[in-house]
Formats: C-alpha cells, sequence, structure tokens
C-alpha cells in the first residue's frame, strides 16, 4: 500500500499516560500533516512537517510534541493524557510544501480513561 | 485568521434531488479551496479542487469571491453519495496549514 500508513488503528490508555501516534506518508510525499477531530470540534490543524523540518503550527497543547524523521516517517508523541484528548489523530501528507490536496491516513482512535 | 463555516449538520435528500452543500469562508488574502469526502469506515479523501475547476462524480463547485463561498453541487443525487462532506481551505502560499469545516453529513434517501 502506497498510501499514508497510521499505527496503531486503536488505542486505549489512562489518564496522565503518555502515546506515541505513528504516521508513514504516501511514497514520495515530503509533507506531514497531523489532525485532530473530536465529536464537536471537527478537524482541528495540530501541526505540518515538511522533510524533516516543522512548518506550520495550529492549535497543538504543550502536553504534544511532533517530529518527522529522515526516512520521512513522523510520531506525535501526546504526553499527560486527560479525557478530554479522546480523539481521532488524522495524518495525512502531500507532495510538497504546497497545498495541492492531502492524501489522509485511516487515523488512530485514541480513548483516554 | 481563517474560517470555513459549513452551516448544516445535516442534509437529507431524495434519490434524484439536486443537492447544494454550503460552505462559507473567512479569509484575508488569496484563498485554495477544497471539498473532501468521507464515506462510511474509509478515510478521508479529496473530492475536488477549486484551481482545478473540475467535476468529480458529478460534483461541481465554484468560489465566489464576492460571497466568500464554494458551495459544492449536483444536480441528481444518488444513494452511494451518503457520505461526511467537507470544506477546506488554505492560502495560496508555501507552508499554508489548511482549515476545515465541521463538515456536513449528506443523507440520500432511496
Amino acid at each position: 500500500d502506497s498510501g499514508v500508513t497510521q499505527t496503531p488503528k486503536h488505542l486505549i490508555t489512562a489518564t496522565g499516560q503518555r502515546v506515541t501516534l505513528r504516521c508513514s506518508p504516501r511514497s514520495g510525499d515530503l509533507s506531514v500533516y497531523w489532525y485532530q477531530q473530536s465529536l464537536d470540534q471537527g478537524l482541528q490543524f495540530l501541526i505540518q512537517y515538511y522533510n524533516g523540518e516543522e512548518r506550520a503550527k495550529g492549535n497543538i497543547l504543550e502536553r504534544f510534541s511532533a517530529q518527522q524523521f529522515p526516512d520521512l516517517h513522523s510520531e506525535l508523541n501526546l504526553s499527560s493524557l486527560e479525557l478530554g484528548d479522546s480523539a481521532l489523530y488524522f495524518c495525512a501528507s502531500s507532495t510538497s510544501n504546497r497545498n495541492y490536496g492531502y492524501t489522509f491516513g485511516s487515523g488512530t482512535r485514541l480513548t483516554v480513561v | 485568521a481563517q474560517r470555513v463555516t459549513q452551516p448544516e449538520k445535516l442534509l437529507s435528500v431524495f434519490k434524484g434531488a439536486p443537492v447544494e452543500l454550503k460552505c462559507n469562508y473567512s479569509y484575508s488574502g488569496s484563498p485554495e479551496l477544497f471539498w473532501y469526502v468521507q464515506y462510511s469506515r474509509q478515510r478521508l479523501q479529496l473530492l475536488l479542487r477549486h484551481i482545478s475547476r473540475e467535476s468529480i462524480k458529478g460534483f461541481t463547485a465554484d468560489l465566489n469571491k464576492g460571497e466568500t463561498s464554494f458551495h459544492l453541487k449536483k444536480p441528481f443525487a444518488q444513494e452511494e453519495d451518503s457520505a461526511m462532506y467537507y470544506c477546506a481551505l488554505s492560502g495560496s502560499g508555501g507552508y499554508q496549514k489548511v482549515t476545515f469545516g465541521t463538515g456536513t453529513k449528506l443523507q440520500v434517501i432511496p
């Protein structure tokens, strides 16, 4: 599959814990974007990386961090988890730093209990 | 600040009826507008971009800068069109974040 791959698909963890979500972009795509989708807030932009460098930041909490590695995969780290962090986390990739449309992953559903 | 408004959470239409999914935006520069679709149990996928002036699966959308709108239209709804539709906006420069609307669920009644 040459599309965007996200792992794990589902994650259940307790409050106060830390988790890492992983994203492999579509082959050839240099840009990776992270979005949070909760029931009442729609898709919220978190952060963008382009070829390993952070390029744009949205409403990302200080408890959250991300990075893009030399092989272009990206990880989103969520720490000191709270119940309100329960959401779908989507990764998307695109061919360049310009927006010609994203290819989305299937998302990671995080449940904090 | 950039903002995308989709006023309808749910739109129900009968098969064969025309469809219009509304999208209004707020942006001070020159925007790029998109429609994304998410079918049941599938990932979000790009439906069309205003810059391409294309028609995908019978859907079209025209950017109206005067009314700051980018409504999605289809003359005859099909059952397979039932899905969540998201309008999205970004600036036209590099490294622009994309802002999504809250989505409209289209339900086509047989």
